[in-house]
């Protein structure tokens, strides 16, 4: 079946510094991805939507020059939090879509802890 | 009124009890949906996916759409503690471009052994 890989799983960083995370789906050519936030006892939040080689979609209240975002390949995409604070401290997770399952093909990574501190 | 509201839960079964979660909707385009499990620390996986209104069984589990009442369901039979997990559903609009998934809250289970 379709995988997609996600890591780090967790990371602990320091305020005012940046990290990446990277969502590479491994045995399929993903043309959509989807990077999600989720808070404790809350849903999964769309953060932004990114097609290969073009710019990503950003849901509206989604500060884009914070949470950068390339997808590059079919099979990679990557989300940068510039400039980090603690209040960026959840759990990322990424979604690629693989258009040979059809409408239901939607895979995801096991996400990324992200730690401020 | 948030597009789609499902109780967050807990739920706390015993072994081989019958588990009912649900999730009403508001959006009338949407037309595909779908259950999610999602383990502590992991990412969601699909678990089932439905399009017209009825049920559809799989094993264990049966999915349950009643697009007059915007209302599904996903039952789980004969519970097992391996089956304690967050249950997410999800929806999707039909046509051309429509990829977003909109999630439920998510229903967090235990069954006690």
């Amino acid at each position: 079946g379709a995988v997609v890989s996600q890591h780090p799983s967790w990371v602990i960083c320091k305020s005012g510094t940046s990290v990446k995370i990277e969502c590479r789906s491994l045995d399929f050519q993903a043309t959509t991805m989807f990077w999600y936030r989720q808070f404790p006892k809350q849903s999964l939040m769309l953060m932004a939507t990114s097609n290969e080689g073009s710019k990503a979609t950003y849901e509206q209240g989604v500060e884009k020059d914070k949470f950068l975002i390339n997808h590059a390949s079919l099979t990679l995409s990557t989300l940068t939090v510039t400039s980090a604070h603690p209040e960026d401290s959840s759990f990322y997770i990424c979604s690629a879509r693989d258009p040979a399952q059809g409408l239901y093909g939607y895979t995801f990574g096991s996400g990324t802890r992200l730690t401020v501190v | 009124q948030k597009e789609v509201e499902q109780d967050p839960g807990p739920l706390s079964v015993p072994e081989g009890a019958i588990v009912s979660l649900n999730c009403t909707y508001s959006n009338s385009a949407f037309q595909y949906f779908m259950w999610y499990r999602q383990y502590s620390r992991k990412g969601p996986e699909l678990l089932m996916y439905t399009y017209s209104s009825g049920n559809k069984e799989d094993g264990r589990f049966t999915a349950q759409v009643d697009k007059s009442s915007k209302y599904i369901s996903l039952f789980i039979r004969d519970s097992q503690p391996s089956d304690s997990a967050t249950y997410l559903c999800a929806m999707k609009a039909s046509g051309a471009g429509s990829y977003q998934l909109t999630f439920g809250k998510g229903t967090k289970l235990s069954v006690i052994p």
